[in-house]
């Protein structure tokens, strides 16, 4: 059973729109991350957190913004939305005071944008 | 910048054949090793790890290896079964204390019945 959560799973949306990604975890992380997966598998990591108020750019642009109001909750959201950000994305968390500590990531969300 | 690089892209073996992906990174302060299996429509999930202060890892089917010098790292699945059909990811720690992994790019396995 899944510790991360992620709503929705799928979402068809049209150009313009605003809309938000949500992500929950219920394992205590301090650290949390988006992830941008495209169809050719790769992981490109767009937004990532430390902790309360903290958000960081990731590697890969994007126009994406992000919030960390609780320590649970790590919600994306893309203002106006356009066909070019159709995509999956994945949202992670981990923490490094425990053994092992890989991400644990959510089930993703397919963005389709029309 | 640092980087993985994963070999094969796509891997197609008979069950019950061995498969192994290959991975190798660049930052030499890289510590923990972990690789993600990923199942259609499902998130990536770890299978298993390893730190750099060990060569050699094995959970049941699975282990992965660790040769440091060359800076190379491999996943083996033995005795392959077709729910072991997936997308495997490895990824290197970066140890300049952000916390974040380098991913490879994916390797798409297919265990033929």
């Amino acid at each position: 059973e899944a510790d991360i959560y992620q709503t929705p799973r799928y979402l068809v949306i049209g150009t313009g729109k605003k809309i938000t990604l949500e992500c929950s975890q219920t394992m205590g992380h301090d650290k949390m991350y988006w992830y941008q997966q495209d169809p050719g598998m790769e992981l490109h990591l767009i937004h990532y957190s430390y902790g309360v108020n903290s958000t960081e750019k990731g590697d890969l642009s994007s126009e994406s913004t992000v919030s960390r109001i609780r320590t649970e909750h790590f919600p994306l959201t893309l203002e106006s939305a356009r066909p070019s950000h159709t995509s999956q994305y994945l949202c992670a968390s981990s923490t490094l005071t425990e053994i092992p500590y890989g991400y644990t990531f959510g089930s993703g969300t397919r963005l389709t944008v029309v | 910048g640092e980087n993985v690089e994963q070999h094969p892209s796509t891997l197609s073996v008979q069950e019950g054949d061995s498969a192994v992906i290959k991975c190798t990174y660049s930052d030499s302060a890289s510590n923990y090793f972990p690789w993600y299996k990923q199942e259609l429509g499902k998130g990536p999930q770890l299978i298993i790890d390893i730190r750099s202060n060990v060569g050699e890892k094995k959970d049941q089917r699975i282990a992965v290896t660790l040769n440091k010098t060359a800076k190379h790292f491999s996943l083996h699945i033995t005795e392959t079964q077709p729910e072991d059909s997936a997308v495997y990811f490895c990824a290197a720690s970066i140890t300049s204390g952000t916390y974040k992994y380098i991913f490879g790019t994916g390797t798409r396995l297919k265990v033929l019945a």
